[in-house]
């Protein structure tokens, strides 16, 4: 049972470039949330998709924005990169009827911006 | 502002005596809290919750204690094991959907000496 799978594992970008962040959520998951965790921070909400549409968003400016597709999986997209937007974006699935088992995590996507 | 504020952040334990993992939280809307650990490039795994009807939950070697007057959860962990070396997050969120986005602590990096 496959957990959930994100791509790539690390990236290096420059400053005001874009990048696009993939992750499929665990089977039987059809909520996917992307955080950001920066250098000893803990993880910050940046939004949340749900039958393909942006449910909830967290402080994030609009460089952030998202997608999900009809299969779950879903893309997180950057753009103008900035030298702060250098972290570890997590994906997490959930199934929309309860947080008795929270999210489930992907490994996560370690972005560098140079 | 950070709603949910775990202020210490590392600790040692020696392996079989009690570790005790501090979280305090300003928003009173919270009303499930849950417990995250992560270990090196790996993404966060579910650990225990709690919900605000009750004032402890206990799995195993892990439990959980909340003080809604204090607006302060713990988690003990009994006897420390070398596995449980990680860090930990605390985390709430306001209603028990999947819908509800999760907020996170900035963690506490947990080490077992033997």
């Amino acid at each position: 049972d496959a957990g959930v799978t994100q791509s790539p594992t690390h990236l290096i970008k420059t400053r005001g470039q874009q990048v696009t962040l993939r992750c499929s959520p665990k089977s039987g998951h059809d909520t996917v949330s992307w955080y950001q965790q920066a250098l000893g921070q803990g993880p910050q909400f940046i939004f949340q998709y749900y039958e393909e549409e942006e449910r909830q968003r967290g402080n994030f400016p609009d460089r952030f924005s998202g997608h999900q597709f009809p299969n779950y999986s879903s893309e997180l997209n950057v753009n103008a990169l900035l030298l702060g937007d250098s972290a570890l974006y997590l994906c997490a699935s959930s199934l929309a009827r309860g947080l008795d088992y929270g999210y489930t995590f992907g490994s996560g996507t370690r972005l560098t911006v140079v | 502002d950070q709603q949910v504020k775990q202020n210490s952040p590392s600790l040692s334990v020696q392996e079989g005596r009690i570790s005790i993992l501090n979280c305090d939280y300003t928003n009173s809307m919270f009303d499930y809290f849950l417990w995250y650990k992560k270990y090196p490039a790996e993404g966060p795994t579910f650990l225990i919750s709690i919900s605000s009807i009750k004032d402890k939950n206990e799995d195993g070697r892990f439990t959980v204690f909340l003080n809604k007057s204090a607006k302060h959860l713990s988690l003990h962990i009994v006897p420390s094991q070398p596995g449980d070396s990680a860090v930990y997050f605390c985390a709430a969120s306001e209603g028990y959907s999947s819908a509800s986005k999760i907020i996170f602590g900035s963690g506490t990096r947990l080490s077992i000496r033997p």
